[in-house]
């Protein structure tokens, strides 16, 4: 199972809206609506952002926004902050091997 | 307030094993699936295996990468998680988190997070 593929960067100014996309197969993305984003900074513990392609864990900003079109899933970050820089991981269930596959990471720079 | 806690990193070499722990609070351990999540230095993410909980079957899953060398297991009794690495290779280094859900509703996903216990294996 390869990891779902992601861009390297994506960068915007304060304010802008920014957005990762994240690209797999039938077997994951396409497949299942459990896509799942993920805020990193090196050294802590990753943060979930979105679940289930969609939806937002209570009381998190709703600047965070996530959908999928076919095999590839996005997040939008929209009206940028400085605190929004880091690394972004999207994750999805892939339900005939029972596993889950993360993609490559996209890290967010704000300018 | 739900937490996880892994300990049992270190300095190893090629070849050795090693065994995680991740000691969870908060939640209620026995419906409680676990998985376990990597960062090799300078790389992405990377999903390794889940635990079910016992009252749905107590199976395990790994990835290709660790499949036959890692096995996940958990003791109820003391609400801890184990993963057990064997035949330890270079690649194998970097920070493993435990990783779970505090909810039915993040069944596919991973909402409460460790801070991760960093294994090194040397040539």
């Amino acid at each position: 199972q390869s990891a779902l593929t992601q861009p390297r960067s994506v960068s915007g100014s304060p304010g802008q809206s920014v957005t990762i996309s994240c690209t797999g197969t039938t077997s994951d993305v396409g497949g299942y609506d459990h896509v799942s984003w993920y805020q990193h900074h090196p050294g802590t513990a990753p943060k979930l952002i979105i679940f289930d392609v969609t939806r937002r864990p209570s009381g998190d900003p709703d600047r965070f926004s996530g959908s999928k079109s076919g095999n590839t899933a996005s997040l939008t970050i929209s009206g940028l902050q400085a605190e929004d820089e880091g690394d972004y991981y999207c994750c999805s269930y892939a339900g005939s091997q029972r596993i889950y596959v993360f993609g490559t990471g996209t890290k967010v720079t704000v300018l | 307030e739900v937490q996880v806690v892994e300990s049992g990193g270190g300095l190893v070499k090629s070849g050795e094993s090693l065994r995680l722990s991740c000691a969870a609070s908060g939640l209620t351990f026995t419906y409680a699936w676990m998985s376990w999540v990597r960062q090799a230095p300078g790389k992405g993410l990377e999903w390794i295996g889940r635990i079910k909980s016992k009252t749905d079957g107590g199976t395990a899953e790994y990835a290709a990468s660790v499949k036959d060398r890692f096995t996940i297991s958990r003791d109820d009794s003391k609400n801890t998680f184990f993963l057990q690495m064997n035949n330890l290779e270079t690649g194998d280094t970097g920070v493993y988190y435990c990783a779970t859900r505090s909810g039915l509703q993040f069944a596919h996903s991973f909402d409460i997070w460790g801070q991760g216990t960093v294994v090194t294996v040397s040539s």
